[in-house]
C-alpha cells in the first residue's frame, strides 16, 4: 500500500495532453512540497517536477506539475512516444519522517 | 557530473545477510544525507533508509527497521547498507540516491543505476 495514490495507467495519442493524478493527505501532501519522477523501463527513476512545478534543467516545458491542498497533479502537453513510461510523485511524509511515494502510473502512447 | 554506483547485489538464501556499497563522486559527499530507494520487481519505489550527511541521523522505513542499518565513509565517499534477516519480499533493486525531496534541495537529486538483491534458497 502506497503513501500517496496515483492511477496504475494513463495513455495518450501523440499530440495530446495528458494529466496524471497524486493524492495524499494532511501529513504529506497538503504541508509538503511534491516532487515527480519519470523512470523508463530498465532504468533508474530521473527527476522531472521539484518544489510542486519547478523543471530541474534539461526537462522540456511540456511537462508542468501543480499542487492544491492535498492533492497534486503532473501534466504532459504535446505527448510523445518518448514519454512512454512510469511516473511517481513523491513527498515527505510528517507522520512517516520519511518519504511517501505515489504507487507509479504507466503512461502508454497510444 | 554526479555519479553514484551500487554494488553487492546477488543471490542470497532466505535469513542470510548482505552489504551493499554506494561510491559517490563529482560533488562533495560529506556534504549530503544520503538515501537508499529500493523497488520490488514490477512494484513501484520504497524509501527504506536516510542517513545525514555527519553519519549521525539516520532513518528507517518499518519493512527494514531491525534489519537493516545504514552508515557512511565520508573519507572513502561512500554509501553503505548492511541488510540481515533476508526474507522473499527484500528482493528488489537497490537505488542510492541524494533525494531532493528528502534533503528539501530541490533539483540535486541523482540515483545510482542500482543494485539487484535476489532473495531465494
Amino acid at each position: 500500500q502506497s503513501v500517496l495514490t496515483q492511477p496504475p495507467s494513463a495513455s495518450g495519442t501523440p499530440g495530446q495532453r495528458v494529466t496524471i493524478s497524486c493524492s495524499g493527505s494532511s501529513s504529506n501532501i497538503g504541508s509538503n512540497l511534491v516532487y515527480w519522477y519519470q523512470q523508463l523501463p530498465g532504468t533508474a527513476p530521473k527527476l522531472l517536477i521539484y518544489r510542486n512545478n519547478q523543471r530541474p534543467s534539461g526537462v522540456p516545458d511540456r511537462f508542468s506539475g501543480s499542487k492544491s491542498g492535498t492533492s497534486a497533479s503532473l501534466a504532459i502537453s504535446g505527448l510523445r512516444s518518448e514519454d512512454e513510461a512510469a511516473y511517481y510523485c513523491a513527498s515527505w511524509d510528517d507522520s512517516l519522517r520519511g518519504v511517501g511515494f505515489g504507487g507509479g502510473t504507466k503512461l502508454t502512447v497510444l | 557530473e554526479v555519479q553514484l554506483v551500487e554494488s553487492g547485489g546477488g543471490l542470497v538464501q532466505p535469513g542470510g545477510s548482505l552489504r551493499l556499497s554506494c561510491a559517490a563522486s563529482d560533488f562533495t559527499f560529506s556534504d549530503y544525507a544520503m538515501q537508499w530507494v529500493r523497488q520490488a520487481p514490477g512494484k513501484g519505489l520504497e524509501h527504506i533508509s536516510t542517513i545525514s550527511s555527519n553519519g549521525v541521523g539516520t532513518y528507517y522505513a518499518d519493512s527494514v527497521k531491525g534489519r537493516f542499518t545504514i552508515s557512511r565513509d565520508n573519507s572513502k565517499n561512500t554509501l553503505y547498507l548492511q541488510m540481515g534477516s533476508l526474507r522473499a519480499d527484500d528482493m528488489a533493486v537497490y537505488y542510492c540516491a541524494t533525494l531532493g525531496v528528502a534533503t528539501g534541495l530541490g533539483d540535486f537529486d541523482y540515483w545510482g543505476r542500482g543494485t539487484l538483491v535476489t532473495v531465494s534458497s
